[in-house]
């Protein structure tokens, strides 16, 4: 099974910062790599697809980028709206398997 | 528009099953497989397998062998997730997933409680 080990675990940012989440996957899964957020008492909210692809409708703030194995999700300039759990996904192969979840609040 | 929407939220006893429901509209049912994903209280998702909407045919993950089964009623555009003998750590909100995992259900919460 490919392990995802996400960090940090808990963010702790003001408004304004650029934030950075990371996931490092234990064998290579090219870019097969997905980034969510989730607020409490929702469905997972997808944000970035194949690592780098902004998904429709969703702020600019976000990106994505990978290197190898490891995948990194960027906000920029965090605004209120963006606290959340972030987690990352990866469907490169069964089991698929999560990050375990960063949770991010304002400093 | 693309939607997935899951039955209601359940309270059951220890031993006792229970059957969600996720209905799909908005694309071709049989298009797209169908995953299911745990996420029990304050933790992580974890990822229980999957059903072919065209062939029928589930794929478990390992710790979702035995008391778990999908299935579907094609013609209502519905994948169902059954879970049987239910036991505590089964208390969880379970998701459905349209492959590729853009598209999510609203999230069904099981509770098991004696």
């Amino acid at each position: 099974d490919i392990q995802v080990t996400q960090s940090p675990s808990s963010l702790l940012a003001s408004l304004g910062e650029r934030v950075t989440i990371t996931c490092q996957t234990s064998q290579s899964i090219s870019n097969n790599l997905n980034w969510y957020q989730q607020k409490p008492g929702q469905a997972p909210m997808l944000l970035i697809y194949y690592a780098t692809s902004l998904q429709t409708g969703m702020t600019s703030r976000f990106s994505g980028q990978y290197s190898g194995r490891s995948f990194t999700l960027t906000i920029t300039s965090l605004e209120p709206e963006d606290i959340a759990n972030y987690f990352c996904l990866q469907h490169y192969s069964a089991p698929f398997t999560f990050g375990s979840g960063t949770k991010l609040e304002i400093k | 528009q693309i939607q997935l929407v899951q039955s209601g939220p359940e309270l059951k006893k220890p031993g006792e099953s229970v059957k969600i429901s996720c209905k799909a509209s908005g694309y071709t049912f049989t298009d797209y497989a169908m995953h299911w994903v745990k996420q029990a209280p304050g933790k992580g998702l974890k990822w229980m397998g999957w059903i072919n909407t065209y062939t029928g045919k589930p794929t478990y993950a390992d710790d979702f062998k035995g008391r778990f089964v999908f299935s579907l009623e094609a013609s209502a555009s519905t994948a169902n997730l059954q879970i049987s003998n239910l036991k505590n750590e089964d208390t969880a909100t379970y998701f459905c997933s349209r492959s590729g995992f853009a598209y999510w259900g609203q999230g069904t919460l099981v509770t098991v409680s004696s």
